[in-house]
């Protein structure tokens, strides 16, 4: 069974300073990552997708991920945050029919 | 277009009692996914329905039934709650089933509260 692992649970940061979130995934069949956000009270929202082709990939709000099969990471990373970068941030393998998601990396953005 | 839907937004009940979750998935849409989030944790996939019949079962008792009816909107129902059913329930719809590499969209969620 494919399964992720965030390594950082809570990651504070300052505004305008850059973030990595990290990412590692166990497979050992062709993998569909994902990035998803949760703002408080709300369901999540897809922030970037690896299904295949380039190994990076971008959101369109300054965020990026880069798949790495050597290392089997997919770690987000954003050069400048924002106040509201302030959310919980699941990565999530896809296997057949269901998304596994990591435990989620709270990413606390201070003035 | 409206995205994905779930009524009730938050809901109280007592051990024991039953809860029933509705979800209406985006249009066009045919499949239907529930997720389990008990807080400070990652959603965990309770079922998947495609075309109204199930496709797919996480590791969840059998107190947790779900449906899909003819106009693609699912229930998610849980019987005999215990405390530890207290999480937020994620609805989640896709374009197609099972294959393929189609997006998930996910609903705002249902806050379960059990006491």
């Amino acid at each position: 069974a494919q399964s992720v692992t965030q390594l950082d649970s809570q990651v504070p940061v300052f505004e305008e300073a850059p973030v990595e979130l990290r990412c590692n995934y166990s497979s050992s069949v062709s993998v569909y990552l994902f990035w998803y956000v949760q703002y408080p009270n709300q369901g999540l929202q897809l922030l970037l997708k690896y299904l295949s082709g380039s190994t990076l990939v971008e959101s369109i709000n300054g965020f990026e991920a880069e798949f790495n099969k050597s290392q089997t990471s997919f770690h987000l990373r954003k050069p400048s945050v924002h106040i509201s970068d302030t959310a919980e941030y699941f990565c999530a393998v896809r296997n057949d029919y269901k998304l596994s998601f990591g435990a989620g990396t709270t990413v606390t953005v201070r003035a | 277009d409206a995205g994905v839907t779930q009524s009730p937004t938050h809901l109280i009940k007592t051990r024991g009692q039953h809860v029933t979750l509705r979800c209406s998935p985006i249009s066009g849409h045919k499949s239907v996914s529930w997720y389990q989030q008990v807080l400070g944790q990652g959603p965990q996939f309770i079922f998947q329905y495609y075309e109204k019949e199930e496709r797919g079962r996480g590791n969840f008792p059998d107190r947790f039934s779900a449906r899909q009816f003819p106009n693609y909107s699912s229930e998610l129902n849980v019987n005999a709650l215990l405390l530890g059913d207290s999480a937020l329930y994620l609805c989640a719809s896709s374009l197609i089933g099972p294959a393929g590499t189609n997006e998930q969209f996910f609903g705002p969620g249902t806050r379960l509260t059990v006491l």
